[in-house]
C-alpha cells in the first residue's frame, strides 16, 4: 500500500527564515508521483508541483524549492525567506501508475505558521 | 469562468435528510474526484470518476453515491445524512491517472 508521512504537525517560523517540510514516502511502485499542495487559511487546495520518479533533480520555483531524494524515499519542501503569506496548511501525495495506485494518496499536512 | 467549481459553498442540514452537492468542472478533464477534510484524518477519497458512467469507491464510499452522467459533472449525495458526515468536501478533477488533481474552493457541510 501507498503511504505518505509527514511527521511534522506543526511549524512555526519568524519571517524570513528558511523552513523546510518534510515528506517520507512508501510504495512498490516502480514509477510514480510525488506532490505538494498549499491549502491557505482561506481554505482552498492549491498545486504546487508533480516530480516523476525517474527524474531526481531538484528544482527551484523563486523562493520554493523540492528536494527528491529515491535513496531515503524522501520529498522535501524548502521555502527560502519564508514570507507571511506562506501561512498554509502543505500536503505531500503521492501516485502510482498501476491499476489501483493511481488515485493520491496524501499525507496529513504540515501547518507553516510564519510569524511577522 | 472556466475552472472548477462546488455548489453550495455552505450547507446545514438535519439527520436524515439527503443532500447533494453538486461540482462542475469546465476543462473537460476525464477524471473527477470527491474527497472529505476532516481534522487529524487528512483528506479521504470518497468516490472518483475516470469518465463519463465510470467510477469507483475510494477510501471512505458508505453513505455517499455519486453519478457522472456527464463529462463536466459530478454529484455527490448524502442519502441520509449522519453527524459523522460532518466535514469539508472537495471536489477536484485531472486529466489523467495519477497526475495532478485540481480542486474546487469546497463544501462546508454541517449535518445537525
Amino acid at each position: 500500500a501507498q503511504k505518505v508521512t509527514q511527521a511534522q504537525t506543526e511549524i512555526s517560523v519568524v519571517e524570513k527564515e528558511d523552513v523546510t517540510l518534510d515528506c517520507v514516502y512508501e510504495t512498490r511502485d516502480t514509477t510514480y508521483y510525488l506532490f505538494w499542495y498549499k491549502q491557505p487559511p482561506s481554505g482552498e487546495l492549491v498545486f504546487l508541483i508533480r516530480r516523476n520518479s525517474f527524474d531526481e533533480q531538484n528544482e527551484i520555483s523563486g523562493r520554493y524549492s523540492w528536494n527528491f531524494q529515491k535513496s531515503t524515499s524522501s520529498f522535501n519542501f524548502t521555502i527560502t525567506a519564508s514570507q507571511v503569506v506562506d501561512s498554509a496548511v502543505y500536503f505531500c501525495a503521492l501516485s502510482g501508475l498501476r491499476s489501483g495506485s493511481e488515485k493520491l494518496v496524501f499525507g496529513k499536512g504540515t501547518k507553516l505558521t510564519v510569524n511577522p | 469562468d472556466a475552472g472548477i467549481t462546488q455548489s453550495p459553498r455552505y450547507k446545514i442540514t438535519e439527520t436524515g435528510r439527503q443532500v447533494t452537492l453538486m461540482c462542475h468542472q469546465t476543462w473537460s478533464h476525464s477524471y473527477m474526484f470527491w474527497y472529505r477534510q476532516d481534522l487529524g484524518h487528512g483528506l479521504r477519497l470518497i468516490y472518483y470518476s475516470a469518465a463519463a458512467d465510470i467510477t469507483d469507491k475510494g477510501e471512505v464510499p458508505d453513505g455517499y453515491v455519486v453519478s457522472r452522467s456527464k463529462t463536466e459533472n459530478f454529484p455527490l449525495t448524502l442519502e441520509s445524512a449522519t453527524r459523522s458526515q460532518t466535514s469539508v468536501y472537495f471536489c477536484a478533477s485531472g486529466t489523467r491517472a495519477g497526475y495532478e488533481q485540481y480542486f474546487g474552493p469546497g463544501t462546508r457541510l454541517t449535518v445537525t
